[in-house]
């Protein structure tokens, strides 16, 4: 598969454990906040979104926590599964600028 | 199926030749989008396309070109193609701002 990142930071989580996936983001009017993954040789894959006026929302076995104070994003993963190894990225969407623009990523390995 | 399709997914050219990347979706998307990806570097905008005959520039436009004559389809057009635009080159489409995009398969190029 395709090495989408060489230098990215990275995670290695036990399966079945939870696994937390941190991003800090730079635009205060950003209006949407999403987490792609990234499987090897694929393209991103949307998992889940935020608007701005929420702090949390839940998905199947994933959660989004938006701290706007301090500019925070994270993703939590529940009970996690090898499939769930891949490289993960979170993006803000400016409606005023129609633009969306994603952070570095994070790659994830989940070990047997 | 819905689907981004990108031909060719693999490509090795010359400084200098022209070369066009073809993005097609089959959902009736507005709003289509270029993306490349370099290590370190994270997704970085192209261009993007709000509507037919509508495109603007994102965060790398330099020595790309893109039209948008069909709803379905958002080419990607190396006038000049140099080393420096080698990298892993990504579709993505989605319903008018929707946060969601829905990226295609991604086209390694190579420019020597």
């Amino acid at each position: 598969g395709e090495s989408v990142g060489l230098h990215l930071p990275t995670l290695s989580v036990q399966e079945g454990d939870n696994s937390i996936i941190n991003c800090a983001y730079s635009n205060s009017a950003s209006d949407y906040f999403i987490w792609y993954k990234q499987e090897s040789g694929k393209g991103p894959q949307f998992i889940i979104d935020i608007r701005s006026n929420m702090d949390k929302r839940q998905g199947q076995r994933v959660t989004v926590l938006l701290n706007k104070t301090v500019k925070h994003l994270s993703l939590q993963i529940a009970a996690t599964q090898p499939g769930d190894s891949a490289v993960y990225f979170c993006a803000e969407n400016d409606f005023g600028n129609e633009k969306l623009t994603f952070g570095t990523g994070t790659r994830l390995t989940i070990i047997p | 199926e819905a689907q981004v399709t990108q031909n060719p997914r693999y490509l090795i050219t010359v400084t200098g030749k022209k070369l066009t990347v073809t993005c097609s979706q089959n959902m009736n998307h507005e709003y289509m989008s270029w993306y490349r990806q370099d290590p370190g570097l994270g997704l970085r905008q192209i261009y993007y396309s709000m509507n037919v005959e509508v495109t603007d520039k994102g965060d790398v436009p330099e020595g790309y070109k893109v039209s948008r004559k069909e709803k379905r389809n958002f080419p990607l057009i190396l006038e000049s193609p140099s080393p420096n635009q080698t990298s892993l080159y990504f579709c993505a489409s989605s319903f008018g701002r929707a946060p969601e995009q829905y990226f295609g398969p991604g086209t390694r190029l190579t420019v020597t």
